[in-house]
């Protein structure tokens, strides 16, 4: 079974501080990991997938398939990036499965 | 470029009648479509896989008479719930991949529905 597990539903944090959201997975194949984004009255768009292994918006990600994680981490949070983020998986078919979210709150 | 539009974005029925939603891929063609549904605070979950030209591939304990999916064409799908309950007021959100062999799902801004 497919299944990702974002532990935090509400994550709050100071401009300027660090951020990660958690992620972990479960899949008994080589899984794709994705972190998808939504901000306030906007739709869902993808902010970067591990396969990629880049920076967006000075996001970034990196898959630990010995720890099942894929974590997402910002150095220096902006009040910007005040949003929910999801973590999904995709496994042998095209289907998505995604975490139950997490809600960022980026304080001045 | 690669946008997803649905309609309504919001919708209100009454209970035992149906409601069609569309999902479009404005600029692109979609060779499959997902349907997801949300409810409050909780995360998408699939309902189905739509290819155009085909029948849906609906997920574990979806009703396929329920919710019916249509994909008439490489730019439109349509869920149409039927006889709806007020326990099928959601948030239904649809997804579109298009054909250039790109996996990318660009997402649909949602269609709130409501039975009372």
């Amino acid at each position: 079974a497919q299944r990702v597990t974002q532990p935090e539903k509400l994550l709050s944090v100071f401009k300027g501080a660090p951020v990660e959201l958690k992620c972990n997975y479960s899949y008994s194949g080589s899984p794709e990991l994705f972190w998808y984004v939504q901000y306030s009255r906007q739709r869902l768009q993808l902010l970067l997938r591990h396969i990629s292994r880049e920076s967006i918006k000075g996001f970034t990600a990196d898959l630990n398939k010995g720890e099942t994680s894929f974590h997402l981490k910002k150095p220096f949070a902006q009040e910007e990036d005040s949003a929910m983020y999801y973590c999904a998986l995709k496994g042998g078919s095209e289907k998505l499965v995604f975490g139950k979210g997490t809600k960022l709150t980026v304080n001045p | 470029g690669a946008v997803v539009s649905q309609h309504p974005s919001w919708v209100i029925c009454k209970s035992g009648t149906s409601v069609k939603i569309e999902c479009r891929s404005l600029d692109f063609q979609a060779t499959t479509m997902f349907w997801y549904r949300q409810f409050p605070k909780q995360s998408l979950m699939l309902m189905a896989t739509s290819n155009e030209g085909s029948k849906a591939t609906y997920e574990q304990g979806v009703e396929k008479d329920k919710f019916l999916i249509n994909h008439a064409s490489l730019t439109l799908s349509t869920l149409t719930v039927t006889s709806a309950h007020p326990e099928d007021s959601s948030f239904y959100i649809c997804s579109a991949r298009g054909t250039s062999g790109s996996d990318e799902q660009y997402f649909g801004p949602g269609t709130r529905l409501t039975v009372t």
